[in-house]
Protein backbone atom coordinates (compact mmCIF):
# COMPACT_ATOMS: atom_id res chain seq x y z
CA UNK A 1 0.00 0.00 0.00
CA UNK A 2 1.71 2.98 -1.43
CA UNK A 3 -1.19 5.36 -0.65
CA UNK A 4 -2.52 8.01 -2.04
CA UNK A 5 -0.33 10.17 -4.57
CA UNK A 6 -0.87 13.53 -5.67
CA UNK A 7 1.16 15.91 -7.90
CA UNK A 8 2.02 18.68 -7.60
CA UNK A 9 2.39 19.36 -4.15
CA UNK A 10 1.93 22.88 -4.64
CA UNK A 11 0.98 25.94 -7.74
CA UNK A 12 1.36 29.09 -8.72
CA UNK A 13 -0.47 30.55 -11.14
CA UNK A 14 -1.58 33.84 -12.36
CA UNK A 15 -4.90 34.53 -12.26
CA UNK A 16 -6.84 33.21 -16.32
CA UNK A 17 -4.24 30.57 -16.36
CA UNK A 18 -5.50 26.53 -16.64
CA UNK A 19 -3.90 24.40 -14.71
CA UNK A 20 -3.89 20.30 -13.90
CA UNK A 21 -3.51 18.33 -10.95
CA UNK A 22 -2.94 14.88 -11.10
CA UNK A 23 -3.89 12.07 -8.36
CA UNK A 24 -2.60 8.10 -8.58
CA UNK A 25 -5.47 6.33 -6.10
CA UNK A 26 -4.21 3.03 -4.52
CA UNK A 27 -3.75 0.43 -6.94
CA UNK A 28 -6.86 -1.83 -6.14
CA UNK A 29 -8.99 0.72 -5.40
CA UNK A 30 -12.03 1.60 -7.74
CA UNK A 31 -13.37 4.82 -5.98
CA UNK A 32 -11.91 8.22 -6.27
CA UNK A 33 -13.15 11.20 -5.15
CA UNK A 34 -12.26 14.85 -5.17
CA UNK A 35 -12.30 17.51 -2.81
CA UNK A 36 -11.52 21.04 -1.79
CA UNK A 37 -10.65 22.13 1.41
CA UNK A 38 -10.09 26.03 2.06
CA UNK A 39 -8.71 27.20 5.46
CA UNK A 40 -10.81 26.82 8.17
CA UNK A 41 -13.35 24.45 6.82
CA UNK A 42 -14.20 20.73 6.17
CA UNK A 43 -13.42 19.35 2.60
CA UNK A 44 -16.14 20.17 0.28
CA UNK A 45 -16.88 17.84 -2.24
CA UNK A 46 -16.63 18.17 -5.76
CA UNK A 47 -16.53 14.60 -7.68
CA UNK A 48 -16.79 10.85 -7.34
CA UNK A 49 -15.21 8.13 -9.79
CA UNK A 50 -16.20 4.68 -10.02
CA UNK A 51 -13.74 2.81 -11.98
CA UNK A 52 -13.30 5.56 -15.39
CA UNK A 53 -17.44 6.62 -14.73
CA UNK A 54 -17.90 9.93 -13.22
CA UNK A 55 -21.12 9.11 -11.31
CA UNK A 56 -21.53 12.36 -9.26
CA UNK A 57 -20.37 15.73 -9.68
CA UNK A 58 -21.11 18.83 -7.29
CA UNK A 59 -23.83 21.67 -8.51
CA UNK A 60 -20.98 24.08 -7.05
CA UNK A 61 -18.42 23.25 -9.53
CA UNK A 62 -18.56 25.34 -12.12
CA UNK A 63 -18.55 24.74 -15.73
CA UNK A 64 -14.27 25.82 -15.42
CA UNK A 65 -13.40 22.60 -13.54
CA UNK A 66 -13.57 19.21 -15.02
CA UNK A 67 -11.95 15.93 -14.01
CA UNK A 68 -11.29 12.87 -15.66
CA UNK A 69 -10.09 9.52 -15.10
CA UNK A 70 -9.73 7.96 -18.42
CA UNK A 71 -8.30 4.07 -17.63
CA UNK A 72 -9.97 3.87 -14.01
CA UNK A 73 -7.04 4.21 -12.49
CA UNK A 74 -5.38 8.17 -12.34
CA UNK A 75 -7.48 10.78 -12.05
CA UNK A 76 -6.83 14.94 -13.41
CA UNK A 77 -8.72 17.67 -12.18
CA UNK A 78 -8.44 20.31 -14.67
CA UNK A 79 -9.22 24.17 -13.62
CA UNK A 80 -9.57 26.76 -16.36
CA UNK A 81 -9.39 30.40 -16.37
CA UNK A 82 -8.38 30.47 -12.70
CA UNK A 83 -10.09 32.84 -10.48
CA UNK A 84 -8.55 34.22 -7.15
CA UNK A 85 -11.41 32.10 -5.36
CA UNK A 86 -9.89 28.88 -6.71
CA UNK A 87 -7.27 28.86 -4.33
CA UNK A 88 -7.05 26.03 -1.66
CA UNK A 89 -6.17 22.54 -0.88
CA UNK A 90 -7.25 20.24 -3.55
CA UNK A 91 -7.75 16.51 -2.36
CA UNK A 92 -8.07 13.21 -3.62
CA UNK A 93 -9.63 10.54 -2.09
CA UNK A 94 -10.00 6.70 -3.14
CA UNK A 95 -11.79 4.02 -1.13
CA UNK A 96 -12.79 0.10 -2.25
CA UNK A 97 -16.43 -0.75 -2.03
CA UNK A 98 -19.37 1.00 -0.65
CA UNK A 99 -18.80 1.86 3.13
CA UNK A 100 -14.92 1.49 3.34
CA UNK A 101 -13.06 4.43 4.32
CA UNK A 102 -11.64 6.96 2.40
CA UNK A 103 -7.39 7.52 1.78
CA UNK A 104 -6.60 10.87 1.68
CA UNK A 105 -3.38 12.12 -0.12
CA UNK A 106 -1.75 14.52 0.99
CA UNK A 107 -3.21 17.25 -1.36
CA UNK A 108 -2.13 19.80 -3.97
CA UNK A 109 -2.43 23.49 -2.52
CA UNK A 110 -3.29 26.27 -5.32
CA UNK A 111 -2.25 29.73 -5.52
CA UNK A 112 -4.09 31.89 -7.78
CA UNK A 113 -2.36 35.57 -7.70
CA UNK B 1 -29.45 14.16 0.69
CA UNK B 2 -26.90 14.07 3.47
CA UNK B 3 -25.98 17.04 6.20
CA UNK B 4 -24.13 16.94 9.15
CA UNK B 5 -22.82 19.36 11.88
CA UNK B 6 -19.99 19.72 14.54
CA UNK B 7 -21.55 22.47 16.78
CA UNK B 8 -18.43 23.32 18.41
CA UNK B 9 -15.70 25.02 16.36
CA UNK B 10 -12.62 24.59 19.41
CA UNK B 11 -13.12 21.88 22.18
CA UNK B 12 -10.36 22.30 25.24
CA UNK B 13 -9.68 19.61 27.49
CA UNK B 14 -7.06 18.98 30.14
CA UNK B 15 -4.28 16.18 29.61
CA UNK B 16 -5.57 13.18 30.74
CA UNK B 17 -9.24 14.05 31.26
CA UNK B 18 -12.34 12.61 28.80
CA UNK B 19 -13.06 14.46 25.56
CA UNK B 20 -16.17 14.46 23.73
CA UNK B 21 -16.61 15.92 20.10
CA UNK B 22 -19.93 16.13 18.93
CA UNK B 23 -21.85 15.76 15.82
CA UNK B 24 -25.37 15.04 14.90
CA UNK B 25 -25.95 13.90 10.76
CA UNK B 26 -28.96 13.59 8.51
CA UNK B 27 -28.84 10.45 6.13
CA UNK B 28 -31.04 8.76 4.12
CA UNK B 29 -32.01 5.60 5.07
CA UNK B 30 -29.25 3.34 6.97
CA UNK B 31 -26.28 5.54 7.40
CA UNK B 32 -22.44 5.17 7.11
CA UNK B 33 -20.55 7.56 9.86
CA UNK B 34 -17.31 8.50 9.91
CA UNK B 35 -14.43 10.02 12.18
CA UNK B 36 -11.22 11.31 10.66
CA UNK B 37 -8.63 13.91 11.80
CA UNK B 38 -6.04 16.26 10.63
CA UNK B 39 -2.68 17.02 11.53
CA UNK B 40 -0.84 20.24 11.19
CA UNK B 41 -0.13 20.18 7.18
CA UNK B 42 -0.93 16.69 7.32
CA UNK B 43 -3.83 15.00 5.34
CA UNK B 44 -6.82 13.80 6.72
CA UNK B 45 -6.78 10.13 8.43
CA UNK B 46 -9.72 7.64 9.10
CA UNK B 47 -10.32 7.26 12.68
CA UNK B 48 -13.37 5.36 13.04
CA UNK B 49 -16.60 4.11 11.33
CA UNK B 50 -19.93 2.74 12.45
CA UNK B 51 -21.83 0.65 9.31
CA UNK B 52 -23.99 -1.84 11.46
CA UNK B 53 -23.82 -3.53 15.25
CA UNK B 54 -22.70 -2.30 18.21
CA UNK B 55 -23.22 1.44 18.82
CA UNK B 56 -19.80 2.00 20.56
CA UNK B 57 -17.41 1.57 17.83
CA UNK B 58 -13.61 1.57 18.60
CA UNK B 59 -11.34 2.97 15.96
CA UNK B 60 -7.39 3.86 16.14
CA UNK B 61 -4.84 5.75 18.45
CA UNK B 62 -7.67 4.64 21.44
CA UNK B 63 -10.67 6.79 20.05
CA UNK B 64 -14.25 5.34 20.27
CA UNK B 65 -18.24 6.44 19.16
CA UNK B 66 -21.08 6.50 20.08
CA UNK B 67 -24.05 5.81 17.48
CA UNK B 68 -27.27 7.34 18.37
CA UNK B 69 -30.28 6.74 16.38
CA UNK B 70 -32.71 8.23 17.91
CA UNK B 71 -30.90 11.45 18.40
CA UNK B 72 -28.88 11.09 14.88
CA UNK B 73 -25.11 11.50 16.67
CA UNK B 74 -22.04 10.14 16.74
CA UNK B 75 -20.12 11.81 19.14
CA UNK B 76 -16.70 11.15 19.50
CA UNK B 77 -14.83 10.26 22.44
CA UNK B 78 -11.72 9.18 24.11
CA UNK B 79 -11.36 8.61 28.35
CA UNK B 80 -8.11 9.94 28.29
CA UNK B 81 -7.11 12.57 26.70
CA UNK B 82 -3.17 13.36 25.59
CA UNK B 83 -1.12 16.44 23.94
CA UNK B 84 -0.57 14.17 20.58
CA UNK B 85 -4.62 14.10 20.27
CA UNK B 86 -4.51 18.19 19.50
CA UNK B 87 -5.98 18.23 15.75
CA UNK B 88 -8.58 19.00 13.25
CA UNK B 89 -11.53 16.03 13.99
CA UNK B 90 -13.96 15.81 11.14
CA UNK B 91 -16.99 13.77 11.17
CA UNK B 92 -18.43 12.59 8.17
CA UNK B 93 -21.85 10.60 7.28
CA UNK B 94 -21.73 8.50 3.94
CA UNK B 95 -24.02 7.95 1.50
CA UNK B 96 -23.99 4.76 -1.55
CA UNK B 97 -21.28 7.46 -2.96
CA UNK B 98 -19.98 10.77 -1.59
CA UNK B 99 -18.94 11.23 1.83
CA UNK B 100 -19.96 14.48 3.42
CA UNK B 101 -17.65 16.13 5.94
CA UNK B 102 -18.48 18.94 8.61
CA UNK B 103 -16.71 21.86 9.10
CA UNK B 104 -14.24 20.46 11.88
CA UNK B 105 -13.86 20.70 15.57
CA UNK B 106 -9.89 21.96 16.61
CA UNK B 107 -9.07 20.29 20.05
CA UNK B 108 -6.61 21.41 21.98
CA UNK B 109 -5.67 19.16 24.94
CA UNK B 110 -4.02 21.64 27.46
CA UNK B 111 -0.80 20.20 28.79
Amino acid sequence: DTGVSQNPRHKITKRGQNVTFRCDPISEHNRLYWYRQTLGQGPEFLTYFQNEAQLEKSRLLSDRFSAERPKGSFSTLEIQRTEQGDSAMYLCASSTVEGSPLHFGNGTRLTVT
Amino acid sequence: AQSVAQPEDQVNVAEGNPLTVKCTYSVSGNPYLFWYVQYPNRGLQFLLKYITGDNLVKGSYGFEAEFNKSQTSFHLKKPSALVSDSALYFCAPGGYQKVTFGTGTKLQVIP
